[in-house]
């Protein structure tokens, strides 16, 4: 089974805690993504890379940190000082065509 | 400010009439616009897309039409079914453009069909 997984499915997380979500894809892309969605907003793009060891800032970076060590892995950490995670998490790959392909996602709550 | 505007919030369409989303853009640099199709806690998925050297782009149900001197794109679907309900997103970039190549979204038309 290919594609981009996404794990886990929803999380739950006590305020004061940091917390990784993990993104694993095995469609050999070099660009990888992070976005988050909350009601009634779009997609907003937090982190981003085009290639191994190198990642990007993207409009919501504040409070989260990445790794992009393996081409098919791209870790994003919630850390205890964004105000505001609960959120659900999205991840996607870019193909050649710039179309972007997502992952299912996962719903951090925080209690 | 938002670059990618999707100004009505919801839609209701009856079933087998058509759907017809709407999406406004304000940067001239765009040339490639995507539409992404959402249901609640799935990621989205990728509908149908154009060019801006095109004005149009069909593929089944889904056409695209694209007015580049309004910056204006539309989503028809022909006939809308209930499995269409679900939320629109659409997204801009410039397509091969480095950092400006990453997409930038709409916040989304929720589309009800009516059975």
């Amino acid at each position: 089974d290919g594609g981009i997984t996404q794990s886990p499915k929803y999380l739950f997380r006590k305020e004061g805690q940091n917390v990784t979500l993990s993104c694993e894809q095995n469609l050999n892309h070099d660009a990888m993504y992070w976005y988050r969605q909350d009601p009634g907003q779009g997609l907003r793009l937090i982190y981003y890379s085009q290639i191994v060891n190198d990642f990007q800032k993207g409009d919501i970076a504040e409070g989260y940190s990445v790794s992009r060590e393996k081409k098919e892995s791209f870790p994003l950490t919630v850390t205890s000082a964004q105000k505001n995670p609960t959120a659900f998490y999205l991840c996607a790959i870019k193909d050649r065509d710039n179309e972007q392909f997502f992952g299912p996602g996962t719903r951090l709550t925080v209690l | 400010d938002q670059q990618v505007k999707q100004n009505s919030p919801s839609l209701s369409v009856q079933e087998g009439r058509i759907s017809i989303l709407n999406c406004d853009y304000t940067n001239s640099m765009f040339d490639y616009f995507l539409w992404y199709k959402k249901y609640p806690a799935e990621g989205p998925t990728f509908l149908i897309s154009i060019s801006s050297i095109k004005d149009k782009n069909e593929d089944g149900r889904f056409t695209v039409f694209l007015n580049k001197s309004a910056k204006h794109l539309s989503l028809h679907i022909v006939p809308s079914q209930p499995g269409d309900s679900a939320v629109y997103f659409c997204a801009a970039s410039v397509r091969y453009g480095g950092s400006q190549g990453n997409l930038i979204f709409g916040k989304g038309t929720k589309l009800s069909v009516k059975p």
